[in-house]
């Protein structure tokens, strides 16, 4: 069964750092998500990305993220200067809502440490 | 804004019982909702779909069903094992193309 995949699994930075997250989408997908999960509480929505632009963000999507898709496989999010409040569990997800019934599919997470 | 509550957050029974996890939704305009399984540190793995149109979905021993006028879903786990033992989570797509979750519920089966 297709799969997302996320890279690192797991990523410790120092505060103010810049780091990258990435993913690769399952390849007939249209969508794609980033969400994160501080530890403890629920999964938040960050950003959705459809046709090579940002369809829409949440309040944390602030200037400090980004979005990109630099090839036809990769996905990735990039935190600019990061800070203690980042470290959480940062889910890849991707969709292709114009097959009805066809869910979201998630990959397994990078779980960020800013210290 | 939609608010996605489930309950109850922590939830153990004895191996075999058949169990409700309960989910509810404020926006009714709900496009379609999926349960998914957390286990520790993990990932999220889909576990049912339903459709707006739809009422009720099964695989296996898993049911969801969907109520959109009572703003409900309850996912149906028949005779639990251990290795059901994960937290479970439900999300609502409305209008929009992002999901919204709940806090989940933490299933532990005893042996």
């Amino acid at each position: 069964e297709p799969e997302v995949t996320q890279t690192p699994s797991h990523q410790v930075t120092q505060m103010g750092q810049e780091v990258i997250l990435r993913c690769v989408p399952i390849s007939n997908h249209l969508y794609f998500y980033w969400y994160r999960q501080i530890l403890g509480q629920k999964v938040e929505f960050l950003v959705s990305f459809y046709n090579n632009e940002i369809s829409e963000k949440s309040e944390i999507f602030d200037d400090q993220f980004s979005v990109e898709r630099p090839d036809g496989s990769n996905f990735t999010l990039k935190i600019r200067s990061t800070k203690l409040e980042d470290s959480a569990m940062y889910f890849c997800a991707s969709s292709r809502p114009q097959v009805p019934g066809y869910g979201y599919t998630f990959g397994s997470g990078t779980r960020l440490t800013v210290v | 804004k939609q608010e996605v509550t489930q309950i109850p957050a922590a939830l153990s029974v004895p191996e075999g019982e058949n169990l409700v996890l309960n989910c509810s939704f404020t926006d009714s305009a709900i496009y379609n909702l999926q349960w998914f399984r957390q286990d520790p540190g993990k990932g999220l793995t889909s576990l049912l779909l339903i459709q707006s149109s739809q009422r009720e979905q099964t695989s296996g021993r898993l049911n969801a069903s969907l109520d959109k006028s009572s703003g409900r879903s309850t996912l149906y786990i028949a005779a639990s094992q251990p290795g059901d033992s994960a937290t479970y989570l439900c999300a609502g797509k409305g209008g929009s193309e992002k999901l919204v979750f709940g806090k989940g519920t933490k299933l532990t089966v005893n042996p």
